[in-house]
């Protein structure tokens, strides 16, 4: 049963527009949510984060929206730049402190 | 240095040999969290400490797995009988309790190998 599910393993985006990664979950108990970058041999790295009263958080270039209706995700990063080729994951949690992960989606941002 | 280490960074294993691995947390947070992550998937929970007690263990951490965090600081991971299927990455987090939101910080994982 996998509560987070990120639908696309993969997004190539050019250098400079924008990357908009997605995440769909399950459970209406999840009230925080956050996003991860992971680069290969290397541990996820935290990104962004937003609570379920809020529909928006932006920090820099990375931005994260929230539609709680429709239980739904993204990530926006403006521009994108080649740095940020890596693969991200979409992670929520209740009231149980543990982190529930979804399957990742490797970005790539090319010249 | 002074975010989560992992010792050891790889580690490669005969099927049913025992394997231990441990994590040193920012010393300032006093939770911290094991996940297993395998190829293709993002990481999942095992287990996680508040200071030295074990207070949640998911149902993928079998009996031959035990984890401990005796005096509140680092911890260990310990696999007994290894299995081919206990393959995976073990990532390490931790966090500081009390905080609004449970941003938990992670180690650059140990990568287990069992032939």
């Amino acid at each position: 049963d996998q509560q987070v599910k990120q639908n696309s393993p993969s997004l190539s985006v050019q250098e400079g527009r924008i990357s908009i990664l997605n995440c769909d979950y399950t459970n209406s108990m999840f009230d925080y949510f956050l996003w991860y970058k992971k680069y290969p041999a290397e541990g996820p790295t935290f990104l962004i984060s937003i609570s379920s009263i809020k529909d928006k958080n932006e920090d820099g270039r990375f931005t994260v929206f929230l539609n709680k209706s429709a239980k739904h995700l993204s990530l926006h990063i403006v521009p994108s730049q080649p740095g940020d080729s890596a693969v991200y994951f979409c992670a929520a949690s209740d009231n149980t402190d543990k982190l529930i992960f979804g399957t990742g989606t490797r970005l790539q941002v090319f010249p | 240095d002074t975010g989560v280490s992992q010792d050891p960074r790889h580690k490669i294993t005969k099927r049913g040999q025992n394997v231990t691995f441990r994590c040193d947390p920012i010393s300032e947070h006093n939770r911290l969290y094991w996940y297993r992550q395998t190829l293709g998937q993002g990481p999942e929970f095992l287990t996680y400490f508040q200071n030295e007690a074990q207070l949640e263990k998911s149902r993928l951490l079998s009996d031959r797995f035990s984890a401990e965090r005796p005096k509140g600081s680092f911890s260990t991971l310990e696999i007994q009988r290894t299995e081919q299927g206990d393959s995976a990455m073990y990532l390490c987090a931790s966090s500081l309790s009390g905080v609004s939101y449970n941003e938990q910080f992670f180690g650059p994982g140990t990568r287990l190998t069992v032939l």
